[in-house]
């Protein structure tokens, strides 16, 4: 069945260092990926989305790039600020073998200290 | 809009006790879903809707657990009854599609079952 699989946390971070959290998936046929975000006490939010091979999702400094040929959409960002500690969610959508479903990864904690 | 809302936010109850948990989506959204939250679980898909018809429960964890969607502003998520084991935060989320389509979490509900 489809799967996500994150790097395992937690990650701590220096205000301004680089952040990169690997996200690599199974699935069959041509999900749709995602990073969700969730601050503490919040419900989860989209961060950034690629609905195709090669898409680059942006949005506020993190980016990824969904990459067929090594089932990753990696996400990075160049400069981490203290409010972006959070719980970032890799998932994705195939429509085609889990219906309406998003596959979530395990989530990975992110803590950036000034 | 003010997105989906959830009721309470908080709960705490006894063993035993019957459990009511409220979701109203973002008005206009086709699908509606139901997620358990906990450290040892992370997130699972507990249920989900489209048209106010429940299409796939097959992440119910038992016969104590029940949801409807009576109409397509209102959900409800009942746990009768509760257990110990049942306790975390239990999310709702609406879509409007499926896909690429962008899920919209609630602030979620913390459950406490002592």
């Amino acid at each position: 069945g489809d799967s996500v699989t994150q790097m395992e946390g937690p990650v701590t971070l220096s205000e301004e260092a680089f952040l990169t959290i690997n996200c690599t998936y199974t699935a069959t046929g041509y999900p749709s990926l995602f990073w969700y975000v969730q601050y503490p006490g919040e419900g989860l939010q989209l961060l950034l989305k690629a609905t195709k091979a090669d898409d680059k999702g942006s949005n506020k400094g993190f980016e990824a790039t969904y990459r067929k040929e090594t089932t990753s959409f990696h996400l990075e960002k160049g400069s981490v600020q203290v409010s972006d500690s959070a719980v970032y969610f890799c998932a994705l959508s195939a429509p085609e073998t889990s219906g309406s479903r998003l596959t979530f990864g395990e989530g990975t904690q992110l803590t950036v200290n000034p | 809009d003010a997105g989906v809302i959830q009721s309470p936010r908080h709960e705490v109850t006894e063993m035993g006790q019957e459990v009511t948990l409220r979701c109203k989506p973002i008005s206009g959204h086709d699908y509606l879903f139901w997620y358990r939250q906990t450290m040892m679980r992370g997130l699972e898909l507990l249920i989900y809707f489209n048209n106010n018809v429940p299409i796939d429960d097959s992440g119910m964890p038992e016969d104590r657990f029940s949801a409807k969607m009576p109409n397509a502003s209102f959900s409800t998520l009942k746990i009768q009854p509760s257990e110990p084991r049942d306790s975390a935060v239990y999310f709702c989320a609406s879509s409007s599609g499926t896909g690429a389509e962008t899920q919209y979490f609630g602030p979620g509900t913390r459950l406490l079952v002592l």
